[in-house]
């Protein structure tokens, strides 16, 4: 069974510039989460998805934004690029949403903003 | 509001040595999971073990073995005879039983093992 992928897999992008990185679940898998990663704030929760709709959102500003497609893949968008975005951006997936199941992460797209 | 904290940024040792991760928690709730997980240099977080609040029974999967204490809200993570590909960031998670599938992270512990 294939795993979580993320698209794309590096980013460089300017400020005031805007993204949008795209996950695929793991077939059967319906709940899809993000996650932040840089070396200062390490691994940050940054909004969930479950049906198409979004159940949970991290302390994040309303730059960053996501939805889920009808098979369940996900995008997440961040416009008006700062500095501080360059990160890891990680996409994991889960059967359905529950604290107890393990969440299965994707290799991320890293995103550099010069 | 939940926290996890790892002590332990970096640990650094010679291969064959027994080596354990610390990991303490907190948490208001009284039905919650905690998780473990590795990243690679390739970055991928893989998922080793999950223990729920109620499961304070040791665990041993080959040289991994993980001790959960609720009475110190530790879940501690014991690499045995470590070997070189045992060098990776590891990571200490808790999410909470109902219907959020958000893992708070502690900042991560690197290892690395010298052959």
């Amino acid at each position: 069974k294939a795993g979580v992928t993320q698209t794309p897999r590096y980013l460089i992008k300017t400020r005031g510039q805007q993204v949008t990185l795209s996950c695929s679940p793991i077939s059967g898998h319906r709940s899809v989460s993000w996650y932040q990663q840089t070396p200062g704030q390490g691994l940050q929760f940054l909004f969930e998805y479950f049906s198409e709709t979004q159940r949970n959102k991290g302390n994040f500003p309303g730059r960053f934004s996501g939805r889920q497609f009808s098979n369940s893949r996900s995008e997440m968008n961040v416009s008006t690029l700062e500095l501080g975005d360059s990160a890891l951006y990680l996409c994991a997936s889960s059967l359905v949403p529950s604290g107890k199941n393990e969440q299965f992460f994707g290799p991320g797209t890293r995103l550099t903003v010069l | 509001a939940q926290k996890v904290t790892q002590a332990q940024t970096e640990i650094s040792v010679v291969e064959k040595e027994d080596v354990t991760l610390d990991c303490v928690y907190e948490t208001r709730d009284t039905t919650y999971y905690l998780f473990w997980y590795k990243q690679p240099p390739s970055g991928e977080l893989v998922f080793l073990i999950r223990r729920n609040s109620f499961d304070e029974q040791n665990e041993i999967s080959g040289r991994y073995s993980w001790n959960f204490q609720k009475s110190t809200s530790s879940f501690n993570f014991t690499i045995t005879a470590s070997q070189v590909v045992d060098s990776a960031v590891y990571f200490c998670a808790l999410s909470e039983a109902q219907g959020a599938q958000k893992l708070v992270f502690g900042q991560g512990t690197r290892l690395t093992i010298n052959p």
